[in-house]
């Protein structure tokens, strides 16, 4: 099946600070989808970007499909951007969503 | 207001017990999915169903079982087989297989 790595594992800001999280995938993919936990548990989707750029806010992300990664961009950091954001991506034969380990991201005010 | 409810929020289980968590949605979502988190890593899939009265293993399925009567409806049974169930259980849905995903916000089930 699909391999999906995360990076980096952690990473502390400054509030105000900006970040790029990347996620690498070993297959074509037909799906790949940015979520935020918060620490609750909570599991907000944030992106469904297979390919191209999309943003909200001050997050972006950036699908390059054919050289199997992903991006996503954080502007103007906030202390309640903290939490665990993951990756998670469906290979094109594929029939489920492989999530990787996920980039623990504290800001610090 | 729409979402994904699921219940409860904590639960404990006894050795030798079944236990059963509870998903609804009310988004009209044909698809829907049960995942298994535990501390510090990402999610696995445990069961999903695309359909009514349908439903596939997903790549943890050993220990857990579905039903899928309804479409508003998904719950999971923690079968006494699951030798280490404490984990984080997350329900989410989809309009159709590959579509954005939503999660509801978690049962944390532990071991007594």
């Amino acid at each position: 099946g699909i391999q999906v790595e995360q990076s980096p594992p952690d990473l502390i800001l400054q509030e105000g600070a900006n970040s790029t999280l990347r996620c690498n995938f070993s297959d074509s993919v037909n799906n790949l989808q940015w979520f935020h936990q918060n620490p609750w548990g909570q599991l907000i989707n944030l992106f469904y970007i297979p390919s191209g750029t999309k943003q909200n806010g001050r997050l972006s992300a950036t699908t390059v499909a054919t050289e199997r990664y992903s991006l996503l961009y954080i502007s103007s950091s906030q202390t309640t951007d903290s939490g665990v954001y993951f990756c998670a991506a469906e290979e094109t034969s594929g029939s489920r969503l492989t999530f990787g380990e996920g980039t623990q991201l504290t800001v610090n005010p | 207001d729409g979402g994904i409810t699921q219940s409860p929020k904590y639960l404990f289980r006894k050795e030798g017990q079944n236990v059963t968590l509870s998903c609804e949605q009310n988004l009209n979502h044909d698809a829907m999915y049960w995942y298994r988190q535990d501390p510090g890593q990402g999610l696995r899939l445990i069961y999903y169903s695309q359909i009514v009265n349908d439903f596939q293993k997903g790549d943890i399925a050993e220990g857990y079982s579905v039903s899928r009567e309804k479409k508003e409806s998904f719950p999971l049974t923690v079968t006494s087989a699951q030798k280490n169930p404490t984990a984080f259980y997350l329900c989410a849905s989809s309009t159709m297989i590959r579509g954005k995903l939503f999660f509801g916000s978690g049962t944390q089930l532990s071991v007594l």
